[in-house]
């Protein structure tokens, strides 16, 4: 299975400031097709998941821009360019290359 | 809107069974792959299994801590997505969720459906 590592797993941050999370997987995510399907994951407290970011850099629909996702192959990078409070949460970053899909532990993300 | 609504949760015993429901609207039921997540209380996020459309072959995958136990399917005419699962374990105590396969695995959620298994 591919194992997918996060540092750092716990990010108190101050608002307005930039915010940055890694993502390392153990096998390279490329697929056969070309893409490579890496995707980060937001859960707020007492909510199901949500997408944010797709294809390593894609935002998906209704994500704000302050969001931005970089990478390739096994490194990967989410950025937050200025924290808001409503961006408390736990983030997660997630494989769907190779089965089994896997997700990383997931990075707690509050407020100083 | 694209909407995921995941039903069927309850409180089991250790070696029963309990069907999910998933029912989809806003989208092509018929024309996505879908899959289950699962997240046990306090924990990260554990993919549970997906299954393909009918154009896509139909076929179902699963995580090797269900493989056996748990099967997904698909009514594409009710537009609802099943996890049947058997066996249930003290492990498998978590929130089901459903999501759409889009551009990732994971583009739309549900609210989730809390399993118990316990004594």
């Amino acid at each position: 299975d591919i194992v997918m590592t996060q540092t750092p797993l716990s990010s108190p941050v101050t608002l307005g400031q930039p915010a940055s999370i890694s993502c390392r997987s153990s096998q390279s995510l490329v697929h056969s097709d070309g893409n490579t399907y890496f995707s980060w994951l937001q859960q707020r407290p007492g909510q199901p998941p949500r997408l944010l970011i797709y294809l390593v850099s894609k935002r998906f629909s209704g994500v704000p821009d302050r969001f931005s996702g970089s990478g390739a192959g096994t490194d990967f990078t989410l950025k937050i360019s200025r924290v808001e409070a409503e961006d408390v949460g736990v983030y997660y970053c997630a494989q769907a290359t190779h089965l089994p899909f896997t997700f990383g532990p997931g990075t707690k993300v509050d407020i100083k | 809107e694209v909407q995921l609504v995941e039903s069927g949760g309850d409180l089991v015993k250790p070696g029963g069974s309990l069907r999910l429901s998933c029912a989809a609207s806003g989208f092509t039921f018929s024309n996505a792959w879908m899959n289950w997540v699962r997240q046990a209380p306090g924990k990260g996020l554990e993919w549970v299994g997906r299954i393909k459309s009918k154009t896509g072959g139909g076929t179902t995958d699963y995580a090797v801590p269900v493989k056996g136990r748990f099967t997904i399917s698909r009514d594409d005419s009710k537009s609802t997505l099943f996890l049947q699962m058997n066996s249930l374990e003290t492990e498998d105590t978590a929130i089901y969720y459903c999501t759409l396969n889009g551009g990732s695995a994971f583009d739309i959620w549900g609210q989730g459906t809390r399993v118990t298994v316990s004594s």
